[in-house]
Protein backbone atom coordinates (compact mmCIF):
# COMPACT_ATOMS: atom_id res chain seq x y z
CA UNK A 1 0.00 0.00 0.00
CA UNK A 2 1.57 3.03 -1.34
CA UNK A 3 1.87 6.32 1.18
CA UNK A 4 2.80 9.70 0.78
CA UNK A 5 4.73 12.16 3.60
CA UNK A 6 5.34 16.10 2.38
CA UNK A 7 8.41 17.42 4.62
CA UNK A 8 10.45 20.59 3.88
CA UNK A 9 10.41 24.08 6.05
CA UNK A 10 7.11 25.49 7.30
CA UNK A 11 8.10 29.27 6.35
CA UNK A 12 10.32 30.89 3.46
CA UNK A 13 11.31 34.06 2.98
CA UNK A 14 9.31 36.23 0.32
CA UNK A 15 11.74 36.14 -2.77
CA UNK A 16 13.02 32.87 -2.20
CA UNK A 17 13.23 29.27 -3.00
CA UNK A 18 10.36 27.05 -1.89
CA UNK A 19 11.35 23.32 -1.44
CA UNK A 20 9.54 20.45 -0.70
CA UNK A 21 10.19 16.60 -0.56
CA UNK A 22 7.64 13.18 -0.79
CA UNK A 23 8.51 10.70 0.60
CA UNK A 24 7.07 7.20 -0.94
CA UNK A 25 6.95 4.38 1.23
CA UNK A 26 4.79 1.08 0.49
CA UNK A 27 7.01 0.56 -2.90
CA UNK A 28 9.63 1.75 -5.19
CA UNK A 29 8.97 4.92 -6.61
CA UNK A 30 10.59 3.65 -9.84
CA UNK A 31 8.48 0.58 -10.22
CA UNK A 32 5.29 1.97 -10.97
CA UNK A 33 4.04 3.79 -14.52
CA UNK A 34 2.74 6.73 -12.10
CA UNK A 35 2.67 9.72 -11.95
CA UNK A 36 3.71 11.74 -9.43
CA UNK A 37 2.67 15.50 -8.32
CA UNK A 38 2.06 18.22 -5.91
CA UNK A 39 -1.34 20.01 -5.45
CA UNK A 40 -1.80 23.46 -3.04
CA UNK A 41 -4.54 24.96 -0.98
CA UNK A 42 -4.51 28.52 0.24
CA UNK A 43 -5.75 28.82 3.38
CA UNK A 44 -9.92 29.04 2.94
CA UNK A 45 -9.39 28.48 -0.84
CA UNK A 46 -9.76 25.54 -3.33
CA UNK A 47 -7.05 23.24 -4.49
CA UNK A 48 -5.17 24.19 -7.26
CA UNK A 49 -3.06 21.71 -9.39
CA UNK A 50 0.89 22.47 -9.44
CA UNK A 51 2.12 19.76 -11.96
CA UNK A 52 3.29 16.34 -12.32
CA UNK A 53 6.26 14.46 -13.35
CA UNK A 54 5.69 11.06 -15.19
CA UNK A 55 7.23 7.28 -14.69
CA UNK A 56 9.36 8.48 -17.71
CA UNK A 57 10.68 11.12 -15.79
CA UNK A 58 8.47 14.01 -18.54
CA UNK A 59 7.13 17.33 -16.18
CA UNK A 60 3.79 18.79 -16.81
CA UNK A 61 3.05 22.34 -15.17
CA UNK A 62 0.27 24.64 -14.28
CA UNK A 63 0.55 27.70 -16.98
CA UNK A 64 0.46 30.18 -14.34
CA UNK A 65 3.41 28.40 -12.00
CA UNK A 66 5.68 27.31 -14.80
CA UNK A 67 8.12 29.91 -15.64
CA UNK A 68 8.75 28.92 -11.37
CA UNK A 69 8.27 25.45 -11.13
CA UNK A 70 10.13 22.75 -10.83
CA UNK A 71 9.39 19.07 -9.86
CA UNK A 72 11.85 16.13 -10.22
CA UNK A 73 12.67 12.57 -8.79
CA UNK A 74 15.22 11.07 -7.35
CA UNK A 75 14.82 7.18 -7.30
CA UNK A 76 17.68 6.55 -5.17
CA UNK A 77 15.66 8.11 -2.02
CA UNK A 78 12.17 7.01 -3.52
CA UNK A 79 11.77 10.90 -2.84
CA UNK A 80 9.95 13.13 -4.95
CA UNK A 81 10.58 17.12 -4.37
CA UNK A 82 8.65 20.17 -5.79
CA UNK A 83 10.84 23.63 -6.33
CA UNK A 84 9.24 26.98 -6.36
CA UNK A 85 11.01 30.27 -7.22
CA UNK A 86 10.75 33.47 -6.41
CA UNK A 87 8.47 33.42 -3.82
CA UNK A 88 5.54 35.63 -2.59
CA UNK A 89 2.83 35.73 0.19
CA UNK A 90 0.31 34.45 -2.77
CA UNK A 91 2.53 31.17 -2.59
CA UNK A 92 1.18 30.70 1.36
CA UNK A 93 -0.70 27.39 0.94
CA UNK A 94 -1.07 23.93 2.40
CA UNK A 95 0.98 21.52 -0.47
CA UNK A 96 -0.12 17.96 -0.84
CA UNK A 97 2.03 15.64 -2.40
CA UNK A 98 -0.49 12.91 -5.21
CA UNK A 99 0.31 9.92 -7.04
CA UNK A 100 -2.19 8.70 -9.48
CA UNK A 101 -2.43 6.53 -12.66
CA UNK A 102 -1.73 6.77 -16.12
CA UNK A 103 -4.85 7.73 -18.23
CA UNK A 104 -5.94 6.36 -21.52
CA UNK A 105 -9.11 5.83 -23.45
CA UNK A 106 -10.98 7.51 -20.82
CA UNK A 107 -10.01 5.16 -17.99
CA UNK A 108 -7.24 5.83 -15.47
CA UNK A 109 -5.57 3.21 -14.18
CA UNK A 110 -5.72 4.01 -10.04
CA UNK A 111 -7.24 6.72 -8.17
CA UNK A 112 -5.37 9.85 -7.15
CA UNK A 113 -3.44 9.17 -3.28
CA UNK A 114 -3.08 11.93 -1.13
CA UNK A 115 -0.13 12.92 1.22
CA UNK A 116 -1.53 14.46 4.74
CA UNK A 117 -0.30 18.29 3.42
CA UNK A 118 2.00 20.47 4.84
CA UNK A 119 1.43 24.07 5.34
CA UNK A 120 4.29 26.65 3.88
CA UNK A 121 4.07 30.28 4.73
CA UNK A 122 5.61 33.12 2.97
CA UNK A 123 6.64 35.66 5.23
CA UNK A 124 9.76 37.39 5.76
CA UNK B 1 -8.89 30.56 -20.99
CA UNK B 2 -11.15 27.76 -19.93
CA UNK B 3 -12.87 27.71 -16.64
CA UNK B 4 -13.26 24.87 -14.36
CA UNK B 5 -17.56 25.22 -12.96
CA UNK B 6 -19.16 24.11 -9.70
CA UNK B 7 -22.02 25.25 -7.58
CA UNK B 8 -20.61 27.35 -5.03
CA UNK B 9 -23.01 25.56 -2.44
CA UNK B 10 -25.43 23.27 -2.07
CA UNK B 11 -27.82 21.79 0.66
CA UNK B 12 -29.59 18.53 1.60
CA UNK B 13 -31.71 17.17 3.34
CA UNK B 14 -30.76 13.85 5.93
CA UNK B 15 -31.23 10.87 3.69
CA UNK B 16 -32.26 13.09 0.33
CA UNK B 17 -30.40 12.94 -2.86
CA UNK B 18 -27.96 15.47 -4.09
CA UNK B 19 -26.08 15.86 -7.64
CA UNK B 20 -23.13 18.23 -8.25
CA UNK B 21 -21.62 19.53 -11.44
CA UNK B 22 -18.59 19.82 -12.65
CA UNK B 23 -18.93 22.03 -15.92
CA UNK B 24 -16.84 24.06 -18.63
CA UNK B 25 -17.24 27.61 -19.25
CA UNK B 26 -16.46 26.49 -22.65
CA UNK B 27 -17.58 23.58 -24.16
CA UNK B 28 -18.45 20.08 -22.47
CA UNK B 29 -17.09 17.78 -20.19
CA UNK B 30 -16.96 13.99 -21.53
CA UNK B 31 -15.10 10.84 -20.52
CA UNK B 32 -11.98 12.06 -22.07
CA UNK B 33 -11.67 14.35 -19.69
CA UNK B 34 -11.10 12.26 -17.13
CA UNK B 35 -13.58 14.00 -14.38
CA UNK B 36 -12.79 12.37 -11.01
CA UNK B 37 -14.44 14.17 -7.36
CA UNK B 38 -12.81 14.37 -4.17
CA UNK B 39 -14.19 14.82 -0.82
CA UNK B 40 -12.73 17.68 1.73
CA UNK B 41 -13.46 18.43 5.43
CA UNK B 42 -11.90 21.21 7.14
CA UNK B 43 -8.10 20.71 7.94
CA UNK B 44 -8.13 17.08 6.53
CA UNK B 45 -6.58 16.00 2.81
CA UNK B 46 -8.36 16.01 0.68
CA UNK B 47 -9.84 12.16 0.13
CA UNK B 48 -10.43 10.96 -3.42
CA UNK B 49 -14.32 9.44 -4.33
CA UNK B 50 -14.29 8.59 -8.25
CA UNK B 51 -12.16 8.31 -10.78
CA UNK B 52 -12.54 8.30 -14.33
CA UNK B 53 -15.77 9.62 -14.33
CA UNK B 54 -17.61 7.31 -12.35
CA UNK B 55 -15.18 4.64 -10.67
CA UNK B 56 -15.32 4.35 -6.96
CA UNK B 57 -12.38 4.71 -5.07
CA UNK B 58 -11.55 2.01 -2.59
CA UNK B 59 -13.43 2.17 0.61
CA UNK B 60 -16.08 4.99 -0.70
CA UNK B 61 -19.45 3.74 -0.31
CA UNK B 62 -21.77 3.01 -3.30
CA UNK B 63 -24.16 5.77 -2.74
CA UNK B 64 -21.78 8.00 -4.04
CA UNK B 65 -21.66 7.82 -7.84
CA UNK B 66 -20.10 9.70 -10.71
CA UNK B 67 -21.50 10.16 -14.11
CA UNK B 68 -21.41 12.72 -17.26
CA UNK B 69 -25.05 14.27 -17.38
CA UNK B 70 -25.65 16.48 -20.15
CA UNK B 71 -22.16 18.46 -21.11
CA UNK B 72 -21.21 18.42 -17.28
CA UNK B 73 -19.46 15.25 -15.27
CA UNK B 74 -21.67 14.98 -12.29
CA UNK B 75 -21.44 13.27 -8.65
CA UNK B 76 -24.40 11.93 -7.17
CA UNK B 77 -25.09 11.44 -2.91
CA UNK B 78 -27.73 9.27 -2.79
CA UNK B 79 -29.36 9.03 1.42
CA UNK B 80 -27.12 11.75 2.39
CA UNK B 81 -25.53 11.58 5.91
CA UNK B 82 -24.42 14.28 8.31
CA UNK B 83 -20.90 13.40 8.41
CA UNK B 84 -21.34 14.03 4.04
CA UNK B 85 -21.16 17.55 4.69
CA UNK B 86 -17.89 18.90 3.53
CA UNK B 87 -15.94 20.98 0.30
CA UNK B 88 -16.26 18.57 -2.84
CA UNK B 89 -14.09 19.47 -5.99
CA UNK B 90 -13.69 17.81 -9.19
CA UNK B 91 -10.41 17.84 -11.36
CA UNK B 92 -10.45 17.74 -15.34
CA UNK B 93 -7.93 16.82 -17.39
CA UNK B 94 -7.62 19.85 -20.05
CA UNK B 95 -4.69 18.10 -22.49
CA UNK B 96 -0.94 17.89 -22.38
CA UNK B 97 -0.93 17.17 -19.09
CA UNK B 98 -2.42 19.90 -17.37
CA UNK B 99 -5.37 19.33 -15.22
CA UNK B 100 -7.50 22.02 -13.27
CA UNK B 101 -9.71 21.91 -10.70
CA UNK B 102 -13.19 23.35 -9.99
CA UNK B 103 -13.75 25.73 -7.51
CA UNK B 104 -15.25 23.74 -4.97
CA UNK B 105 -19.06 23.20 -3.89
CA UNK B 106 -19.57 23.36 0.00
CA UNK B 107 -22.10 20.87 0.62
CA UNK B 108 -24.39 21.22 4.05
CA UNK B 109 -26.57 18.61 5.14
CA UNK B 110 -29.40 19.85 7.14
Amino acid sequence: QLQLQESGPGLVKPSETLSLTCTVSGGSISSYSYYWGWIRQPPGKGLEWIGSISYSGSTYYNPSLKSRVTISVDTSKNQFSLQLSSVTAADTAVYFCTVRGGCSGGNCSRARLWGQGTLVTVSS
Amino acid sequence: QTVVTQEPSFSVSPGGTVTLTCGLTSGSVSTTFYPSWYQQTPGQAPRTLIYSTNTRSSGVPDRFSGSILGNKAALTITGAQADDESDYYCLLYMSSGIWVFGGGTKLTVL
